[in-house]
């Protein structure tokens, strides 16, 4: 069974850091573009950013309200995407998911809470 | 900045066929994805490069592109198809994911 598991959300002061991550199992990990979206408490989905495989110099892209503030990475000999958060505004709280993105073989975490306050 | 517009809710009865829009300027050019979220759940995809399922998702979701709207199709509708529907593409330009603003589908 595939699985993607998001851990290290958690409360935090305006201004602070917080570092995600997303563990994927039953998959080949390597293989995959890895993406981040984020829900604030009752709104839609709003993209974060992605890095893409090795095979693709895990090249990163990034929104533009997270963009120099937030930085990806991976560790592929972990099945392992991180999701560095700093200088952390209100305006990141929500729920924050990993998915592989769209394709035949397409997964989604459960996501982790980001709060800042 | 790129903007995909979806109507904000609709409504259907179970057993007849939902449709839900998507629209862009240039959507022809684009593939668009559809993800499902139901309530307290983390999104699913649905549909992929316009018409294509992913592995698991029942022949009943189906999607299409004329010009610059794309549509996912909910046949037979159930109850437990009620959820938020969102539809997504890449935007070449800024190289970003776009999503729209999400449909709430009601299951009357």
């Amino acid at each position: 069974e595939v699985q993607l598991v998001e851990s290290g959300g958690g409360l935090v002061k305006p201004g602070g850091s917080l570092r995600l991550s997303c563990a994927g199992s039953g998959l080949r990990f390597s293989d995959f573009y890895m993406t981040w979206v984020r829900q604030a408490p009752g709104k839609g989905l709003e993209w974060v950013g992605r890095i893409k495989s090795q095979v693709d110099a895990e090249t990163t892209d990034y929104a533009t309200p997270v963009k120099g503030r937030f930085i990806l990475s991976r560790d592929d000999s972990k099945s392992t995407v991180y999701l560095q958060m700093d200088s952390l505004q209100v305006e990141d709280t929500g729920v924050y998911y990993c998915t592989t993105g769209p394709g035949l073989q397409s997964y989604w975490g459960q996501g982790t809470l980001v709060a800042v306050s | 900045s790129y903007v995909l517009t979806q109507p904000p809710s609709m409504s259907v009865a179970p057993g007849t066929t939902a449709t839900i829009t998507c629209g862009g300027d240039d959507l022809r050019l684009k593939s668009v994805h559809w993800n499902q979220q139901k309530p307290g759940q983390a999104p699913v995809l649905v549909v992929y490069d316009n018409r294509d399922r992913p592995s698991g998702i029942p022949e009943r979701f189906s999607g299409s592109k004329s010009g610059n709207t794309a549509t996912l199709t909910i046949s037979w509708v159930e109850a437990g198809d009620e959820a938020d529907y969102y539809c997504q593409v890449w935007d070449r330009a800024s190289n970003h994911v776009v999503f729209g603003g999400g449909t709430k589908l009601t299951v009357l």
